[in-house]
């Protein structure tokens, strides 16, 4: 069975500290792994995957196979990245569509 | 990106009685639907799974008498909830893709109370 585990539900860091959110999974397959982000009022959105290899809003996330993990990291928090953050695993469809399973979430605030 | 969007924002049904969720895909056509359920302070969890034109898949312990859902064309997925008790008060969200597209774009959501 896949599962999506985020540790911490809550994270609050000072404006310009690092920010680093854990995700770890589970998965026979080979996994493909999102990072969604919620902002206050709005509605879920995607903010990177893990084959993009971008970085999105100074995020980054490196897909760690032998540690089955996929932390998303950012040096320097903005107040604007205040939001409940979601790891999200996509697994394998006979469909091939976008069946996600999602970690339980991260609220992070950002203090001035 | 695509814009998915979901209507009621929020309702608010008499125990006993079913209220239809509709989530629309606007700019695009959306081979697949997902429905997703919401409590507070959690993360989503997947209900159902619905392909244009077949039957709903859906996950382990979810009712399908219970939660009907119907995608009738690429655009329109609904998700009924027959019987309203209490214990569905909830957030409902659908997400919607079409094949072969990087990414799932979800609706803004819709707050079910039932009193």
């Amino acid at each position: 069975a896949q599962r999506v585990t985020q540790p911490e539900k809550l994270l609050s860091v000072f404006k310009g500290a690092p920010v680093e959110l854990k995700c770890n999974y589970s998965y026979s397959g080979s996994p493909e792994l999102f990072w969604y982000v919620q902002y206050s009022r709005q509605r879920l959105q995607l903010l990177l995957r893990h084959i993009s290899r971008e970085s999105i809003k100074g995020f980054t996330a490196d897909l760690n196979k032998g540690e089955t993990s996929f932390h998303l990291k950012k040096p320097f928090a903005q107040e604007e990245d205040s939001a409940m953050y979601y790891c999200a695993l996509k697994r394998l469809s006979v469909f091939e569509n976008n069946r996600l399973a999602f970690g339980k979430g991260n609220q992070v605030v950002v203090i001035p | 990106g695509a814009v998915v969007s979901q209507h009621p924002s929020w309702v608010i049904c008499k125990s006993g009685t079913s209220v239809k969720i509709e989530c629309r895909s606007l700019d695009f056509q959306a081979t697949t639907m997902f429905w997703y359920r919401q409590f507070p302070k959690q993360s989503l969890m997947l209900m159902a799974t619905s392909n244009e034109g077949s039957k709903a898949t859906y996950e382990q312990g979810v009712e399908k008498d219970k939660f009907l859902i119907n995608h009738a064309s690429l655009t329109l997925s609904t998700l009924t909830v027959t019987s309203a008790h209490p214990e569905d008060s909830s957030f409902y969200i659908c997400s919607a893709d079409s094949r072969g597209q990087a990414e799932a774009f979800f609706g803004q959501g819709t707050r079910l109370t039932v009193v």
